[in-house]
């Protein structure tokens, strides 16, 4: 069974660019999350996808960060523009089993903002 | 914020010793899971208890949940050298989707 997939592994980008990352779920999955982790951290949760709709972005900073899983299936995460505090791993997960409670991770994206 | 909180930060010990992580957080759960993250890579599932059991095991894994106490932990016996990581426990609400707050973790040093 294939994995959660992102991409790109590393980004490094300036402050005040624009950047998007990626992410492809274990196949059959309905929820779809993702997540911040600072350096030295645990992982914040942004927001939470079931199927193409939003179920909780409360940690999702909107004025420079969106999201969206428009079939169900895939999803991108956008930062624009990116500041120096967005350097980071974001990583993406998705759901399995009847309640959904086990989380599976793919490997993140590594983000660096100069 | 995050609800859960580990102790020690960081722990290190010798090939073959015992690691006891503890972890304690602030709000009712449905679950609590603990997770590994080696070093660069993604986090892997290991162990999931429910809010209404008190011990689990899995391999050399043993798990607590102590609802009164709002507190988990997690031992490792016998431990090895792959057993270096950091390892996150994670509290699971109720709802849908059983949104996950992951706290600091626990830095793992296992030396051979």
């Amino acid at each position: 069974e294939a994995g959660v997939a992102q991409s790109p592994r590393y980004k490094i980008i300036e402050k005040r660019q624009s950047v998007a990352f990626w992410c492809n779920p274990i196949s059959g999955h309905a929820t779809l999350y993702w997540y911040q982790q600072i350096l030295g951290q645990g992982p914040k949760l942004l927001i939470q996808f079931q199927n193409n709709g939003v179920v909780d972005d409360s940690q999702l900073p909107k004025d420079r960060f969106s999201a969206e899983r428009l079939k169900g299936v895939d999803s991108t995460l956008k930062i624009q523009p990116a500041k120096l505090e967005d350097s980071a791993v974001y990583l993406c997960a998705s759901g399995a089993g009847a309640h959904q409670e086990t989380q599976y991770f793919g490997p993140g994206t590594r983000l660096l903002v100069l | 914020s995050q609800q859960g909180e580990e102790d020690p930060q960081a722990l290190s010990i010798q090939e073959g010793e015992n690691a006891t992580m503890n972890c304690s957080y602030k709000t009712s759960i449905n679950n609590l899971q603990w997770y590994r993250q080696n070093s660069g890579r993604g986090l892997v599932h290991l162990i999931l208890i429910r809010s209404n059991e008190r011990e689990k095991h899995s391999g050399r894994l043993r798990v607590t949940l102590d609802t009164s106490k709002k507190s988990s932990s997690l031992l490792i016996t016998a431990s090895r050298a792959a057993d270096t990581a950091s390892y996150f426990c994670a509290t699971g609400a109720r709802g849908a989707g059983n949104m996950l707050t992951f706290g600091g973790g626990t830095r793992l040093m296992v030396k051979p």
